[in-house]
């Protein structure tokens, strides 16, 4: 069964400092991982997908990378700010359609 | 397009109750599924779906029942509701093999069973 970890549960960083959010798996053979944000009492929001044959993908202040032999995806978050304050999810499918979540980094970045 | 929409926002049931959390996408997605999300459990996939009139079971489908006859249209039975599943259920739908399979999720509806 996959298992996703995501280190470290909780971060808090003054506004300005870049955010390096981790996630690990238990098994390479991915489909595709993808990054959510939630706020809370909110839905997840997609913020990044990257395939299995990708190494890393970009979208603003975000980039995520994916190593896939050694089970490890991380997220940066570039010069965060205090709306960037949230819990950040990391989901990973394998060859099926089933998704397995990590329990989340809550990040807060202080003014 | 509103993508994936979910009612009610809000239920309160007595253990026993049955009812039905609705959830719909107009992005004309194969795929559709149903999690809840429960502290320190992270999300857990209850029931999916890969196309019209085909569902399948996920991790934690006791007491859940769902139906897909149309691609929009995702709802899942709570059959008898018991206080263990209180918790917040998100519907996510995404497209198939073809596509990126990138996963869009719905607002939530945040269930308590008294």
């Amino acid at each position: 069964k996959q298992e996703v970890t995501q280190i470290p549960a909780a971060l808090s960083v003054p506004e300005g400092e870049n955010l390096v959010l981790n996630c690990s798996f238990t098994d390479s053979a991915i489909y595709n991982l993808q990054w959510f944000r939630q706020d809370p009492g909110k839905g997840l929001t997609s913020l990044l997908l990257i395939q299995s044959s990708q190494r890393e993908q970009t979208s603003g202040r975000l980039n995520a990378s994916l190593d896939k032999s050694s089970g490890r995806s991380t997220l940066y978050i570039a010069a965060s700010q205090p709306g960037d304050s949230a819990t950040y999810l990391c989901a990973v499918r394998p060859n099926d359609y089933k998704l397995s979540f990590g329990a989340g980094t809550t990040v807060t970045v202080r003014a | 397009n509103a993508g994936v929409t979910q009612t009610p926002k809000f239920q309160v049931l007595k253990t026993g109750q049955s009812m039905t959390l609705q959830c719909a996408q107009d992005m004309n997605h194969e795929y559709m599924s149903w999690y809840r999300q429960d502290p320190g459990m992270g999300l857990r996939l209850i029931h999916y779906s890969v196309g019209a009139g085909i569902t399948d079971q996920g991790e934690v489908p006791n007491g859940y029942n769902v139906s897909r006859s149309t691609t929009e249209d995702f709802p899942l039975r709570l059959l008898s509701a018991a206080p263990s599943q209180t918790s917040v259920y998100f519907c996510a739908s995404s497209y198939g093999k073809d596509r990126s399979y990138e996963q869009y999720f719905g607002p939530g509806t945040r269930l308590t069973v008294t």
